[in-house]
């Protein structure tokens, strides 16, 4: 069955980086594409953005812009996302995703990671 | 960025009774294609999301005959017609149409009575 493990819970200072790693089994890794969301708590989602694994696209939220890197290593079927310049308010729980159809953008997300809590304090 | 709003936002439903819940979007999400961009998620409690409906009214796989969406343009429903204890959690229609970025609705918040 399609599964999408992601890296364990960071607690990161403001103006660092973190990078979390979604990796993911079940189902040819290079035929769909992966969108990264967050939560904050008690908050709804913000979708941060999204890479094509059959072409290699990626698409940003434009508001990260400049502060977020999505990324994949096709070897070892696993996506990461990269934010940096940390704040206060990026603390989230952070969930990457699977398109729900093959090479097809914008189709929805049918299988989650279990997400990864990004705490940032001073 | 295209806004969606939930009506209502929080929702107390007797078991065995029917749900309604509305999304609006403030652009049409009918595509040149055809397709109309909107989905139906449920996040239960300490879970990620679920997609329940995609492009309006398709189930996904799995998900129960009870839940059903309807809709066109810029106006879409979700209803479920009888309300079970397991359908309680918080429910996110999300549009995808005009990408980037996926935009969300604030969700309504489903309890059982």
């Amino acid at each position: 069955q399609v599964q999408l493990v992601q890296s364990g819970a960071e607690v990161k200072k403001p103006g660092a980086s973190v990078k979390v790693s979604c990796k993911a089994s079940g189902y040819r890794f290079s035929g769909y594409g992966i969108s990264w969301f967050r939560q904050a708590p008690g908050q709804g989602f913000e979708w941060l953005g999204w890479i094509g694994l059959y072409n290699g696209n990626t698409n940003y939220a434009q508001r990260f812009q400049g502060r977020v890197s999505v990324t994949a290593d096709t070897s070892t079927s696993t996506a990461y996302l990269e934010l940096r310049s940390l704040r206060s308010d990026d603390t989230a729980v952070y969930y990457c995703a699977r398109d729900r159809a093959m090479n097809y953008y914008g189709s929805g997300s049918d299988n989650w990671g279990q997400g990864t809590l990004v705490t940032v304090s001073s | 960025d295209i806004v969606m709003t939930q009506t209502p936002l929080s929702l107390s439903v007797t078991p065995g009774q029917p749900a309604s819940i509305s999304c609006k979007s403030s652009q049409s999400l009918l595509h040149t294609d055809e397709k109309t961009y909107l989905y139906w998620y449920l996040q239960k409690p300490g879970q990620p999301p679920q997609l329940l409906i995609y492009e309006v009214s398709n189930r996904l796989s799995g998900v129960p005959d009870r839940f059903s969406g309807s809709g066109s343009g810029t106006d879409f429903t979700l209803k479920i017609s009888r309300v079970e204890a397991e359908d309680v959690g918080v429910y996110y229609c999300m549009q995808s149409i005009k990408f980037p970025p996926f935009t969300f609705g604030p969700g309504t918040k489903v309890d059982i009575k």
